[in-house]
C-alpha cells in the first residue's frame, strides 16, 4: 500500500520558470512532510520540510504547500535552474521514526 | 565531519552468499536508519536505532536480515543466504532529531 504517491514520474521545465512537483498521501496520521532531492549515485539530500500544523514553508527558491483537507502537498521551485535537475522524493513521517517515501519525480530543467 | 559514510559502494555476490554492509553516521547523531531502494521506487524503511538500541524494524526485515549498532556509533547490516530479490540500493541515514535525516551514498547490492 503506497501511502505517499507521486503520480508524475517526470517533469520538464524551462530555466527561469516555476517547477511544481506534486504529492498525495493517504494516511491522516502523518505529522511531518519532507522533500528530498536525489542525484544519480548519491543518497537523497534533504531539501525542505513542513509540519502538519502549517500550510506553507519557504526556504529561498523552494516553497512547500500543504493542503490537509485534500491530503496534498506541492513543492515550488522558483526560478528553476539547470542544477535543480534531479529526482525529487516526497516523504512523510507518521508520528514514528520511519519515513514513507513516494516513488519520485524526475525534474529536468532545460537551459 | 564528512557526512554519512557507507562501505562498500558496490557489492556483487552470488545467490546464497552472506554479505555485510557498514555505515558510519555523523559522529554526534544518535539516530541511525537503514532503508532499501529498488529501481523505480522510493526508499523503504528497514530499521531504526537510537544509540545502540534497535527500536523499530520493518516487516521487510526478514529473518535473513540482521542489523547491529554495537556501541551506538557505526552500524552493520548483514544479509544471509542472499536472493536475487535482495538486489537493491541499501541506504543508511543518521540524525539528531526525527526530522531531516542525512543519507549516505548507499551500497548497491547485485545478487547474481
Amino acid at each position: 500500500d503506497q501511502q505517499v504517491k507521486q503520480n508524475s514520474p517526470s517533469l520538464s521545465v524551462q530555466e527561469g520558470r516555476i517547477s511544481i512537483l506534486n504529492c498525495d498521501y493517504t494516511n491522516s496520521m502523518f505529522d511531518y512532510f519532507l522533500w528530498y532531492k536525489k542525484y544519480p549515485a548519491e543518497g537523497p539530500t534533504f531539501l525542505i520540510s513542513i509540519s502538519s500544523i502549517k500550510d506553507k514553508n519557504e526556504d529561498g527558491r523552494f516553497t512547500v504547500f500543504l493542503n490537509k483537507s485534500a491530503k496534498h502537498l506541492s513543492l515550488h521551485i522558483v526560478p528553476s535552474q539547470p542544477g535543480d535537475s534531479a529526482v525529487y522524493f516526497c516523504a512523510a513521517l507518521p508520528g514514528a521514526n520511519n519515513l514513507f517515501f513516494g516513488t519520485g519525480t524526475r525534474l529536468t530543467v532545460i537551459p | 565531519d564528512t557526512g554519512v559514510s557507507q562501505d562498500p559502494r558496490h557489492k556483487i555476490t552470488k545467490r546464497g552468499q552472506n554479505v555485510t554492509f557498514r555505515c558510519d553516521p555523523i559522529s554526534e547523531h544518535n539516530r541511525l536508519y537503514w532503508y532499501r531502494q529498488t529501481l523505480g521506487q522510493g526508499p523503504e524503511f528497514l530499521t531504526y536505532f537510537q544509540n545502540e538500541a534497535q527500536l523499530e524494524k520493518s516487516r521487510l526485515l526478514s529473518d535473513r536480515f540482521s542489523a547491529e549498532r554495537p556501541k551506538g556509533s557505526f552500524s552493520t547490516l548483514e544479509i544471509q543466504r542472499t536472493e536475487q530479490g535482495d538486489s537493491a540500493m541499501y541506504l543508511c541515514a543518521s540524525s539528531l532529531a526525527r526530522v531531516g535525516y542525512t543519507f549516505g551514498s548507499g551500497t548497491r547490492l547485485t545478487v547474481v
